[in-house]
């Protein structure tokens, strides 16, 4: 079965702080994906990155950046100098190979602090 | 490009009544998918439709349905609506099963049970 845990709820910060959001998961497949989603007030949700699991090296885009660590199953998400707009709720996701169910944790809230 | 739509946008009904919900997919993309998120959580997977057939079905009873039409959209159906029906209804499009494709999602449809 697969699983995925974001174990923080709420997270608030001050703006231009780093924060990470953490995401374990757990699955029985060898080639599966990983995903973070950003749903705004509005609730859309906004793809963010899509990391293979055969691929872990670590990914920088502008301020964010994304540590993927096969031995502890874990997918954690940097954002670095925050903004207020970056205030939303973060969804990491699951998905085996040839499958398109995505499996979601419940999120974190993030907000930033002017 | 138009990205994936939805509606209504808003919905409310009483329990017991049908719903119909509609997604359009991204031009060129054959794959949609359909996902509950009830508040505080983070979506869980419906139906999965890939030229016109059921590919994926989530842990849902049976009141939900869906298709697939030969123009790509699709309708969710939910019957004999109960009060845990009420969430944000989601419509995802990737362009073709099981790819490495990321979804792409729609803004959602909010539906309100009383």
């Amino acid at each position: 079965a697969q699983k995925v845990t974001q174990a923080q709820t709420e997270i608030s910060v001050v703006e231009k702080e780093d924060v990470t959001l953490d995401c374990v998961y757990e699955t029985r497949d060898t080639t599966y994906y990983l995903f973070w989603y950003k749903q705004p007030p509005s609730g859309e949700l906004v793809f963010l990155i899509r990391r293979n699991s055969f691929d872990e090296q670590n990914e920088i885009s502008g301020r964010y950046s994304w540590n993927f660590q096969k031995s502890t199953s874990s997918f954690n998400f940097t954002i670095t100098a925050s903004q207020v707009v970056d205030s939303a709720v973060y969804f990491c996701a699951l998905r085996n190979f040839g499958n398109e169910k995505l499996t979601f944790g419940t999120g974190t809230r993030l907000t930033i602090i002017p | 490009d138009a990205g994936v739509t939805q509606s209504p946008t808003h919905l409310i009904k009483t329990r017991g009544q049908h719903v119909t919900l509609r997604c359009s997919p991204i031009s060129g993309h054959k794959s949609v998918s359909w996902y509950q998120q009830v508040l505080g959580q983070g979506p869980q997977f419906i139906f999965q439709y890939y030229e016109k057939e059921e590919r994926g079905r989530g842990n849902f009873p049976d009141r939900f349905s869906a298709r697939q039409f030969p123009n790509y959209s699709s309708e969710l159906n939910v019957n004999a609506l109960l009060l845990g029906d009420s969430a944000l209804y989601l419509c995802a499009s990737s362009l073709l099963q099981g790819s490495v494709d990321e979804q792409y999602f729609g803004p959602g449809t909010r539906l309100t049970v009383t």
